[in-house]
């Protein structure tokens, strides 16, 4: 199956700092890509949809100052957890799908786990 | 609104057989998928159901039917490694993925 590379793995930063996150597609090009939040024993939560080109669209009650997005080329997009607080502290993780293949499955990034302290 | 209900959580014993239901309610329906998440890890797949009946692939099958709302995860022969939470995810009319909470799957020898 397709590929998508999600970096890095495991991040500690200290509060009030910045940390960006890489989601990217191997094999094909993805027009669409997906950023979740996962807590311990919770659902997968979609932050936003990022589309190449184009702004982020974000779900209601996510910040989108907080939570910056960039999908500036179709292999590649970015999240950037701005000013980090302790309660963002989570599982994220993305997932990628060529927008023109609409009944494929989503392929998932391996998942960063964040800390903040 | 959008909503998909499984179980928490299920205990099964090894080598036995495990069913994991999944009822939905969303806005329109382009397919449904099943995926296996170890913890700490993303989710990978595991079936893909747009019409109704049985979908087998090796030790696992997945069932839909539409009219219902309604679909299943059946493990066979079931095996340690097979601890996980298995999600549902339905795809809507907007080709979103709706997720389910998860079912904690837990596999006792």
């Amino acid at each position: 199956g397709a590929v998508v590379s999600q970096h890095p793995s495991r991040v500690i930063c200290k509060s009030g700092t910045s940390v960006k996150i890489e989601c990217r597609s191997l094999d094909f090009q993805a027009t669409t890509m997906f950023w979740y939040r996962q807590f311990p024993k919770k659902s997968l939560m979609l932050m936003a949809t990022s589309n190449e080109g184009s702004k982020a669209t974000y779900e209601q009650g996510v910040e989108k100052d907080k939570f910056l997005i960039n999908h500036a080329s179709l292999t590649l997009s970015t999240l950037t957890v701005t000013s980090a607080h302790p309660e963002d502290s989570s599982f994220y993780i993305c997932s990628a799908r060529d927008h023109r293949e609409r009944y494929t499955e989503a392929f998932f990034g391996q998942g960063t786990r964040l800390t903040v302290v | 609104g959008q909503n998909i209900d499984q179980p928490t959580e299920m205990t099964a014993t090894e080598g036995a057989i495990v069913q994991i239901n999944c009822t939905y309610q969303t806005s329109g329906f382009n397919g449904l998928f099943w995926y296996q998440q170890h913890a700490g890890e993303a989710p990978t797949f595991l079936s893909y159901n747009v019409l109704d009946g049985l979908e087998e692939k090796g030790r696992f099958s997945s069932f839909l039917s539409r009219s219902k709302g309604y679909s299943y995860l059946l493990l066979k022969e079931l095996q340690m490694k097979d601890s996980a939470s298995y999600l549902c995810a339905v795809k809507d009319s907007n080709y979103q993925l709706i997720w389910g909470a998860g079912t904690k799957l837990i596999i006792k020898p």
